[in-house]
């Protein structure tokens, strides 16, 4: 079935460390790939989305490409900030199946230090 | 911009008690979610929404039934809480058209049921 395996946390970085959370996922049809970010205390945000292979979603510095090949959409972030802090969550929508309900990976939790 | 509300930030209820989950959105969406969002457990989809009057089975609808009269409102319901009901609930709101469209959420509430 559809599923989301994303990189566990926590991870803990430095202030202008480079982030990779890896997000691979498994699913029928043609899905839209999504990052949502969960600031402590807060409901989750869309962060970025790509919609079809080779696509590139990129918002506030950070970046994933949808990778059909190896069925993965990485983020990354060049320089993370003490505000980056918060979970992160890797979802997709699937043409194939109900193609309004999200699937979602369990969040990775993020630190960042000054 | 779209915005999910919800009427409660923080609900402290007590066992047996019927409890009533709001959420409004005001962007015309067609589809309508409740989630609850547990420590390691991550996101789970309660019920949804595809329409006025319409509602389906999420993945964890025990305990839970939902009411949706008008199309910008769906509510939550707890028919008679229960202590392993105190969670964040999180409501979110998509189009469907164009397909494959991101969720938009609200800022959750963090329920306690004593």
């Amino acid at each position: 079935g559809d599923s989301v395996t994303q990189m566990e946390g926590p991870v803990t970085l430095s202030e202008e460390a480079f982030l990779t959370i890896n997000c691979t996922y498994t699913a029928t049809g043609y899905p839209s790939l999504f990052w949502y970010v969960q600031y402590p205390g807060e409901g989750l945000q869309l962060l970025l989305k790509a919609t079809k292979a080779d696509d590139k979603g990129s918002n506030k510095g950070f970046e994933a490409t949808y990778r059909k090949e190896t069925t993965s959409f990485h983020l990354e972030k060049g320089s993370v900030q003490v505000s980056d802090s918060a979970v992160y969550f890797c979802a997709f929508t699937n043409s194939g199946g109900s193609n309004y309900k999200l699937t979602f990976g369990k969040g990775t939790l993020l630190t960042v230090n000054p | 911009d779209v915005k999910v509300t919800q009427s409660s930030r923080y609900l402290v209820k007590r066992t047996g008690e019927k409890v009533f989950l709001e959420c409004v959105q005001d962007m015309d969406h067609e589809n309508m979610f409740w989630y609850r969002q547990d420590p390691g457990l991550g996101l789970r989809l309660i019920y949804f929404s595809y329409d006025v009057k319409m509602k389906e089975k999420g993945d964890i609808p025990e305990g839970y039934s939902v009411s949706r009269e008008k199309k910008e409102r769906f509510s939550l319901i707890l028919e008679s809480a229960s202590t392993n009901q105190t969670s964040m609930y999180l409501c979110a709101s998509s189009s469907t058209v164009p397909s494959n469209q991101p969720q938009h959420f609200g800022d959750g509430t963090r329920l306690s049921i004593l």
